[in-house]
């Protein structure tokens, strides 16, 4: 089965720096998904970012930008010039592809915390 | 906003009621997903369904059901509501089976 680790509970920046969030994953198959989620204290869960297994190309949206490292099965997430907006628990998660049936596999969170 | 619907957003009841949450997908999915998140068992998938079959079957006990209906929209009934059944219940929707899922506000159900 797989497994999603976060190492990190928690994670302080100050407004404007960057942070990155770690993440590790256990699978055995060559085409998946990998995302980063964020839930703010509203609970809602709201997609950061999204990356293809079989593309070379890290995922950019704007301030946020991943480093994947698939040998290693490695996904950090890169916050950078963090705002106080970003201040949440992310979430990292695993999807396979082109399943008969698709969940999404997550890991435990890392909470962000944006100092002033 | 995600487009995703959820009703109600809180729900209180007490051990051994029954209760429905509700869930619209974004307009134009097709499938849709039920997920948990409690403090001791973290984000865990419940089921899948897809264009009204279910597809997928998660860590989902035997007193949970789900079905998703003709106009897709989906129902979750939990029975004999246990205190451990205290969670936040996610919807999420995507477009087809493996598509990238956006998940609902979601149903924070209380059972004392």
């Amino acid at each position: 089965a797989q497994t999603v680790t976060q190492s990190q509970p928690e994670m302080s920046v100050q407004e404007a720096e960057t942070v990155t969030l770690s993440c590790t994953y256990d699978t055995s198959e060559s085409d998946y998904y990998l995302f980063w989620y964020k839930q703010p204290p509203s609970r809602q869960m709201i997609l950061v970012i999204r990356q293809e297994a079989y593309k070379q190309q890290n995922a950019t949206e704007n301030r946020f930008s991943v480093n994947f490292q698939k040998a290693a099965k490695s996904f950090s997430l890169k916050i950078s010039d963090s705002q106080l907006g970003d201040a949440a628990m992310y979430f990292c998660a695993y999807e396979r592809s082109r399943a008969a049936g698709n969940k999404l596999t997550f890991g435990g969170g890392t909470r962000v915390l944006v100092k002033p | 906003d995600s487009g995703v619907t959820q009703t109600p957003k809180h729900l209180i009841t007490a051990t051994g009621q029954r209760v429905t949450l509700r869930c619209s997908p974004r307009s134009g999915d097709l499938s849709v997903y039920w997920y948990q998140q409690s403090l001791d068992q973290g984000l865990q998938f419940l089921i899948q369904y897809y264009n009204g079959e279910e597809r997928a079957k998660g860590n989902i006990l035997e007193r949970f059901s789900a079905q998703q209906f003709p106009d897709l929209h989906s129902e979750l009934n939990l029975s004999s509501l246990e205190l451990g059944d205290s969670a936040l219940y996610f919807c999420a929707s995507s477009d087809d089976p493996v598509g990238t899922q956006y998940f609902g506000p979601g149903t924070r159900l209380l059972v004392l």
